[in-house]
C-alpha cells in the first residue's frame, strides 16, 4: 500500500525549532518530487516547501523562507522539515505530500494524514 | 505569485443537485491546475488535476474543466459522500498556491 505517514510534531514554545519525519512506504520514493503543506486550524491549505526527486532543488513559501529547511533520505525513505524560529502563525497540522508528474503535468496525489504543530508558550 | 480565488466560498445543496465550484486564477495557468475534496480531521483527496482529467477511482460524477484563468469543477448529482471542503491548486509555477477553499453543506 502506497503510504505516507508524518511524525514528530507537538507543543513548542515560540523561537523553539522542531522536526518533522515523513515516512514512505509501498512506492520508489527515490522517484518523487515531495512537498510539505500545512493547515492552520479552521483554515485553508497552505503550501509550505517542494524538494526535487534527489534534492537538489528546493522552493519555499515567503513565509517560512529562511526558517524552515526540507530535505530527505532517499536511503530511508524519508522527508524532513526541520523548523526552528518558531512563531504563533506556524501552528497547523502539517502534511507530507507526493508530487507526482507526467512531463509538466503535476498534483499531489498522495498525502499523509498530518502531524500537528503548536507554537504557544 | 499567483492567487487563486474560489467561489463560492460556502455552497448549501441537496443530495441529487448538480453543484458547480468555480477557480480563478491571477493569471493564466493554461491547465495545471487541480482540485481536491477535504473531509473533517482528514487529509485531501486528489480528485482532478491537469484541469480535467480524473484521478483513478474518483466517481464520474465529478469532472472538471477549463484553462487559463478561469476553472470549474462540477458534481453532476450530489451525494451524502460528496459534503466536504473543495480546494484548486495551481502548479504552473512555485509558489503551489490553493485557493481558498469552498465549503459544501447540506440544505
Amino acid at each position: 500500500e502506497v503510504q505516507l505517514v508524518e511524525s514528530g510534531g507537538g507543543l513548542v514554545q515560540p523561537g523553539g525549532s522542531l522536526r518533522l519525519s515523513c515516512a514512505a512506504s509501498g512506492f520508489t520514493f527515490s522517484s518523487y518530487e515531495m512537498n510539505w503543506v500545512r493547515q492552520a486550524p479552521g483554515k485553508g491549505l497552505e503550501w509550505v516547501s517542494y524538494i526535487s526527486s534527489s534534492g537538489s532543488t528546493i522552493y519555499y513559501a515567503d513565509s517560512v523562507k529562511g526558517r524552515f529547511t526540507i530535505s530527505r533520505d532517499n536511503a530511508k525513505n524519508s522527508l524532513y522539515l526541520q523548523m526552528n524560529s518558531l512563531r504563533a502563525e506556524d501552528t497547523a497540522v502539517y502534511y507530507c505530500a507526493r508530487h507526482a508528474c507526467a512531463g509538466r503535468i503535476c498534483a499531489f496525489d498522495i498525502w499523509g494524514q498530518g502531524t500537528m504543530v503548536t507554537v504557544s508558550s | 505569485d499567483i492567487q487563486l480565488t474560489q467561489s463560492p466560498s460556502f455552497l448549501s445543496a441537496s443530495v441529487g443537485d448538480r453543484v458547480t465550484i468555480t477557480c480563478r486564477a491571477s493569471q493564466g495557468i493554461s491547465s495545471y491546475l487541480a482540485w481536491y475534496q477535504q473531509k473533517p480531521g482528514k487529509a485531501p483527496k486528489l480528485l482532478i488535476y491537469a484541469a480535467s482529467t480524473l484521478q483513478s477511482g474518483v466517481p464520474s460524477r465529478f469532472s472538471g474543466s477549463g484553462s487559463g484563468t478561469e476553472f470549474t469543477l462540477t458534481i453532476s448529482s450530489l451525494q451524502p459522500e460528496d459534503f466536504a471542503t473543495y480546494y484548486c491548486q495551481q502548479l504552473n509555477s512555485y509558489p503551489r498556491s490553493f485557493g481558498q477553499g469552498t465549503k459544501l453543506e447540506i440544505k
